[in-house]
């Protein structure tokens, strides 16, 4: 069965470093991978999505992610941290459907 | 334009009742989803919709039952309420499949406490 896994299901970081969230797929097939952001109380926000056109995708916010197939990687990172970054991450997978990872907490230490 | 509207926003049921959550999308949207979230488990497809007319169970179907009313609606119904569908219940819709790469636009969710 195809699936995502997301390393690390809180990471803490301090404004102004480095954001890393990690995400690992499995699939037989070129993936289509995504990456959400959830704000508290609200629903799903697309951040960025890989289709196979370019390795290093950009999406909102400041986020970016690049596809590695040799460690079927899709890690999201961003330079800078800013304290609106506070919010749960979600990696998904499309086979048929979405299939999500179980999400990373990212918390921003002032 | 909304988006995808879901309601209510809140619920509470007591063991046994039913309820339907309802979903609509101004979107022209094809593909419409619901899934579910609780802690630690990331979101779960209870049952989609691929276009009017079709409905097809996800990874959580048992105690559900769904209804795409036309292409704009697609209600989730629980017919007798227990205390492990406790959750915040997400309905997302597309212009197609996840499997062609289209984004999902998401509702704001419905949080439900059965006891």
């Amino acid at each position: 069965a195809q699936s995502v896994t997301q390393l690390g299901s809180h990471v803490s970081v301090s404004e102004g470093a480095l954001v890393l969230l990690r995400c690992n797929y499995s699939s037989s097939v070129p993936p289509y991978l995504f990456w959400y952001v959830q704000y508290p109380n609200q629903g799903l926000q697309l951040l960025l999505k890989y289709t196979s056109a370019a390795t290093l995708v950009k999406g909102i916010n400041g986020f970016e992610a690049e596809f590695k197939k040799s460690e079927t990687s899709f890690h999201l990172t961003k330079p800078s941290a800013h304290m609106s970054d506070a919010a749960e991450y979600f990696c998904a997978h499309r086979d048929e459907k979405l299939t999500f990872g179980t999400g990373t907490r990212l918390t921003i230490i002032p | 334009n909304a988006g995808v509207t879901q309601t209510p926003k809140f619920q509470v049921l007591k063991t046994g009742q039913s309820m339907t959550l309802q979903c609509a999308q101004d979107m022209n949207h094809n593909s419409m989803y619901w899934y579910r979230q609780d802690p630690g488990m990331g979101l779960r497809l209870i049952y989609y919709s691929a276009s009017e007319g079709t409905t097809d169970k996800g990874e959580v179907p048992n105690g559900y039952n769904v209804s795409r009313l036309n292409k704009r609606e697609f209600s989730l119904r629980l017919e007798s309420a227990a205390p492990s569908q406790t959750s915040v219940y997400f309905c997302a819709s597309a212009s197609g499949l996840a499997g062609a790469g289209y984004e999902q636009y998401f509702g704001p969710g419905t949080r439900l406490t059965v006891t």
